[in-house]
């Protein structure tokens, strides 16, 4: 099974911060990664996919890049919604895992 | 409007089972994979399991395999997981998941769905 290791576990962070999110897989898996964003008691909402590419409304202030094992996801000016936990999922093979997740706390 | 809407959750007994459901609309569900992913509380996300578009293809977790199965009615438009077997780490919130165009990863989720495995 591939391995998704994501940091850190937490970040504190202040509005307008630009913050970075890292992923790393346990081996390689081309750009068949995805970003979900979840709040507390709301469903994951899925917010690029193929490593760089935006789901349709999601707001361009987040991007992703990598190929192969590293991987991260940006934003660029955080905003008060953007407090949340993000989880990097990888889709090269079954079965699909997730990391263990970033949550973006207010500074 | 894509919609998923899972029914079925509640609780049940160790050894028990359950057959939750996602009901599906907004899309031609056959043309795409679905899969349910569920969240423990206070934890992450897990997948659990997956199915191709015409249901020929099954995948699961090492979790879950031999106890859980999915299926699919594409004439209901319609996504099941039996749950057989239940044991208390099964307690999650359960959410079905539709896959992107061209395979993507998830671009729709359900609201999703308790299941609590307790006696």
């Amino acid at each position: 099974d591939i391995q998704m290791t994501q940091s850190p576990s937490s970040l504190s962070a202040s509005v307008g911060d630009r913050v970075t999110i890292t992923c790393r897989a346990s081996q390689g898996i081309s750009n068949y990664l995805a970003w979900f964003q979840q709040k507390p008691g709301k469903v994951p909402k899925s917010l690029i996919y193929a490593a760089s590419s935006l789901q349709s409304g999601v707001p361009s202030k987040f991007s992703g890049s990598g190929s192969g094992t590293d991987f991260t996801l940006t934003i660029s000016s955080l905003q008060p919604e953007d407090f949340a936990t993000y989880y990097c999922q990888q889709y090269y093979s079954y079965p699909l895992t997730f990391g263990g997740g970033t949550k973006v706390e207010v500074k | 409007e894509v919609q998923l809407l899972e029914s079925g959750g509640g609780l049940v007994q160790p050894g028990g089972s359950l057959r939750p459901s996602c009901a599906a609309s907004g899309f031609t569900f056959s043309n795409y994979a679905m899969s349910w992913v569920r969240q423990a509380p206070g934890k992450g996300l897990e997948w659990v399991s997956g199915i191709s578009g015409s249901g020929g293809s099954t995948y699961y977790a090492d979790s879950v395999k031999g106890r859980f199965t999915i299926s699919r009615d594409n004439s209901k438009n319609t996504l099941y997981l039996q749950m057989n077997n239940l044991r208390a780490e099964d307690t999650a919130v359960y959410y079905c998941a539709k896959d992107g165009e061209g395979a993507e990863s998830f671009d729709y989720w359900g609201q999703g769905i308790l299941v609590t495995v307790s006696s």
